[in-house]
C-alpha cells in the first residue's frame, strides 16, 4: 500500500529565504509522486509532478523536487520565498502500479508554508 | 483555472437532507475523481469514474454516490446528511487512468 508522510506540519520562513518542505513516501511499486499547492478558499494547483523520468523535478513558480529513492523521499525546495507562497502544501502518491490500477491520489496531512516579510 | 468546473460553490442544508454536487471535467478528460476534504480527515479520495463506469471506491459512505453520465460530467450524491458530512468537496479529473489531476475549485458543504 502506498502512503506519505509530510514531516512538518507548520514551516514558516522569511521572505527571500529558502523553502525546504519534507515528505516521506511509502510504496511497492516505482511511484508517481506529486506536490500540491492549496491556496486559502481554493481550489489545489498541481506544482510538480515525479514519474520515473529525472530524479530532479522542476515545477511552477520556481519550485523543485527531488525524488530519493534510497531515502524514501521527495522533499520540495524553492530557493527564495516570496509573500505569494504563503498556502498549505501537499505531499501526495499516486495509488497506481499491480492490478486494480487507478490512480487515486493519496495525500499527506499538508504542511503550511508561513512567509514572514 | 484548471478547466474543471463544480457547482454550486457554496451550499447550506440541513441534517438529513439531500443533495447533488456537479462536476464537468476538462475537455477531453476520461477519469472523474471526487475527493473529500474535512479538518479532521484532511484529503480523502471517496470515488473514480472512468468513461462512465465505476473504477474504484475509497473512503465513501454508504449514504454517498456518484455516477458519470455519457457527456461526462459526473454527480455526487450525499443524502441522509449529518453534521459531520460538512467538508470541502473536490473534483479531478485526468485525461486518463494514472496521469496528473486537475482538481475544481471545490463545493463547500456546511450542514446544519
Amino acid at each position: 500500500a502506498q502512503s506519505v508522510t509530510q514531516l512538518d506540519s507548520h514551516v514558516s520562513v522569511s521572505e527571500g529565504t529558502p523553502v525546504l518542505l519534507r515528505c516521506n513516501y511509502s510504496s511497492s511499486y516505482s511511484p508517481s509522486l506529486f506536490w500540491y499547492v492549496q491556496h486559502p478558499n481554493k481550489g489545489l494547483q498541481l506544482l510538480l509532478k515525479y514519474t520515473s523520468a529525472a530524479t530532479l523535478v522542476k515545477g511552477i513558480n520556481g519550485f523543485e523536487a527531488e525524488f530519493k529513492k534510497s531515502e524514501t523521499s521527495f522533499h520540495l525546495t524553492k530557493p527564495s520565498a516570496h509573500m505569494s507562497d504563503a498556502a498549505e502544501y501537499f505531499c501526495v502518491v499516486s495509488a497506481s502500479g499491480g492490478s486494480g490500477n487507478t490512480g487515486k491520489l493519496i495525500f499527506g496531512q499538508g504542511t503550511t508554508l508561513q512567509v514572514k516579510p | 483555472d484548471s478547466g474543471v468546473t463544480q457547482t454550486p460553490k457554496h451550499l447550506i442544508t440541513a441534517t438529513g437532507q439531500r443533495v447533488t454536487l456537479r462536476c464537468s471535467p476538462r475537455s477531453g478528460d476520461l477519469s472523474v475523481y471526487w475527493y473529500q476534504q474535512s479538518l479532521d480527515q484532511g484529503l480523502q479520495f471517496l470515488i473514480q469514474y472512468y468513461n462512465g463506469e465505476e473504477r474504484a471506491k475509497g473512503n465513501i459512505l454508504e449514504r454517498f454516490s456518484a455516477q458519470q453520465f455519457p457527456d461526462l460530467h459526473s454527480e455526487l450524491n450525499l443524502s441522509s446528511l449529518e453534521l459531520g458530512d460538512s467538508a470541502l468537496y473536490f473534483c479531478a479529473s485526468s485525461v486518463e487512468i494514472d496521469y496528473e489531476q486537475y482538481f475544481g475549485p471545490g463545493t463547500r458543504l456546511t450542514v446544519t
